[in-house]
């Protein structure tokens, strides 16, 4: 167990639906990550947020939001879902800079049908 | 500006060495090095900052190029469990967003 924690660990919807993803950081971390990763392909950043602020943003569509609370959990919000969305989903936490590195959830696995 | 890394993949016997490389456009504030087995979460191995320090982790070390904005990672007489894929993150300076290459898979045969 990494310490963070994402759920669900898999997830199958409609194309055109909505789901949420949820991440719960590791405890004392205050950066939270997210990250796409299509079928054997690379870790695509979508979004950093720090202490509840935005941080920075990758090639984040404009269907998916995300944002995270002043508990520090994060959520991922993808809309009218598409079958180029099915993929595995990271969220990754650290602390203020990473200088110590990410620390990687388990990953929810999205399919879109 | 995501990473470039080579080669895309090497097989390995047991006790053999490889080196994996990791190079920028732009100018590189740091490096990270994860690993990826194969339905799990990227692991961190280490970070490398500007200043050209060498870094390592049991037989697996890497080194920072600051003039050539490269990074190489090098697995010294490989094991069975260094099999994975292996990704550098790539980090500019005052920018927060940490991107990664494509991956190198590694497969090391007893």
């Amino acid at each position: 167990d990494s310490g963070v924690t994402q759920t669900p660990k898999h997830l199958i919807t409609a194309t055109g639906q909505r789901v949420t993803l949820r991440c719960s950081p590791r405890s004392g971390d205050l950066s939270v990550y997210w990250y796409q990763q299509s079928l054997d392909q690379g870790l695509q950043f979508l979004i950093q947020y720090y202490n509840g602020e935005e941080r920075a943003k990758g090639n984040i569509l404009e269907r998916f939001s995300a944002q995270q609370f002043p508990d520090l959990h994060s959520e991922l919000n993808l809309s009218s879902l598409e079958l180029g969305d099915s993929a595995l989903y990271f969220c990754a936490s650290s602390d203020g800079a990473g200088v110590y590195g990410y620390t990687f959830g388990s990953g929810t696995r999205l399919t879109v049908v | 500006q995501q990473p470039v890394q080579s080669p895309q993949a090497v097989i390995l016997r047991e006790g053999e060495d490889a080196v994996i490389n990791c190079s920028s456009s732009k100018a590189l504030y740091s490096v990270h090095w994860y690993r990826q087995k194969h339905g799990e979460a990227p692991v961190f191995l280490m970070i490398l900052l500007k200043g050209g320090e060498q870094k390592g982790h049991e037989k697996i070390s890497a080194s920072f190029n600051e003039k050539k904005q490269q990074s190489s990672l090098y697995l010294t007489a490989s094991q069975l469990s260094y099999s994975g894929t292996y990704f550098c993150g790539t980090k500019g300076e005052m920018n927060y967003k940490l991107s990664f290459g494509a991956g190198t898979t590694v497969t090391v045969r007893a």
